[in-house]
C-alpha cells in the first residue's frame, strides 16, 4: 500500500525558531512536493524535487528551503519561523513517466506563536 | 487571477440527491485534469481523472470543456460518505509534474 509519512501531525514553534518538517515515501517515487494549505487559498506549492539533490522553487518559496539527500526523504526547513507561516503543510510524491497522481502525507499543522 | 477557481459551496443536499459543480482554469496549456477528494482533517486523495470525452466512475461523472476551460463533477444518488471537499486539479503545462489546485468545493450530504 502506498505510504507517505510526515514527522509530526501537530507542531507549535516560537517566532524565530528553525523548524524541520520531514517527509518519507516508500513508493520509490522520483518526484516529491511540499505544499501549504490555507482556507480559501487551496494548496500552494512551496518546493518541488524531481531527483535526489535536485530542487525547484514553487509558487511561494520565500522563507523556506528544502533538502533531498535520499530518494525517499524530502525535508522542508523554515530557517526563522514567522507567524505568517502558521499553516497546514502537506508533502506529496508522484511516480515516473506520465503519472501525475500525487500521493499525500497526513499533513503537519504548524502553529508559530 | 487564480489558476483554478471553484465555488466554495457548501452544497447541502439530502441523501439520494444529485449534486453538480464546476471549476474553471485559466491556463490554456493545461493538459491533464483531475478531481481530488479531501475529507475533513485528512489529506487529499485522487478521486478520478477527467478525460476530454467525459468519464464515469460509478456514481461520479466528470466532464471537460476545453473551449470554455471548465471541468465539472456530478454525483448521483448522494451518500452520507460523499460529504467532503472536492478539489479541482490541473497540470500546468505538458509534461510538467506540477499541479495547480483549486481551493475546493464543500459538499455536505444530510440524512
Amino acid at each position: 500500500d502506498v505510504k507517505v509519512t510526515q514527522s509530526s501531525r501537530y507542531l507549535v514553534k516560537r517566532t524565530g525558531e528553525k523548524v524541520f518538517l520531514e517527509c518519507v515515501q516508500d513508493m520509490d517515487h522520483e518526484n516529491m512536493f511540499w505544499y501549504r494549505q490555507d482556507p480559501g487559498l487551496g494548496l500552494r506549492l512551496i518546493y518541488f524535487s524531481y531527483d535526489v539533490k535536485m530542487k525547484e522553487k514553487g509558487d511561494i518559496p520565500e522563507g523556506y528551503s528544502v533538502s533531498r539527500e535520499k530518494k525517499e526523504r524530502f525535508s522542508l526547513i523554515l530557517e526563522s519561523a514567522s507567524t505568517n507561516q502558521t499553516s497546514m503543510y502537506l508533502c506529496a510524491s508522484s511516480g515516473p513517466g506520465q503519472s501525475y497522481e500525487q500521493y499525500f502525507g497526513p499533513g503537519t499543522r504548524l502553529t508559530v506563536t | 487571477r487564480k489558476e483554478v477557481e471553484q465555488d466554495p459551496g457548501p452544497f447541502n443536499v439530502p441523501e439520494g440527491a444529485t449534486v453538480a459543480f464546476n471549476c474553471t482554469y485559466s491556463n490554456s496549456a493545461s493538459q491533464s485534469f483531475f478531481w481530488y477528494r479531501q475529507d475533513c482533517r485528512k489529506e487529499p486523495k485522487l478521486l478520478m481523472s477527467v478525460y476530454s470525452s467525459g468519464n464515469e466512475d460509478g456514481r461520479f461523472t466528470a466532464q471537460l470543456n476545453r473551449a470554455s476551460q471548465y471541468i465539472s463533477l456530478l454525483i448521483r444518488d448522494s451518500k452520507l460518505s460523499d460529504s467532503a471537499t472536492y478539489l479541482c486539479v490541473v497540470t500546468r503545462r505538458s509534461n510538467d509534474y506540477k499541479l495547480s489546485f483549486g481551493a475546493g468545493t464543500t459538499v455536505t450530504v444530510r440524512a
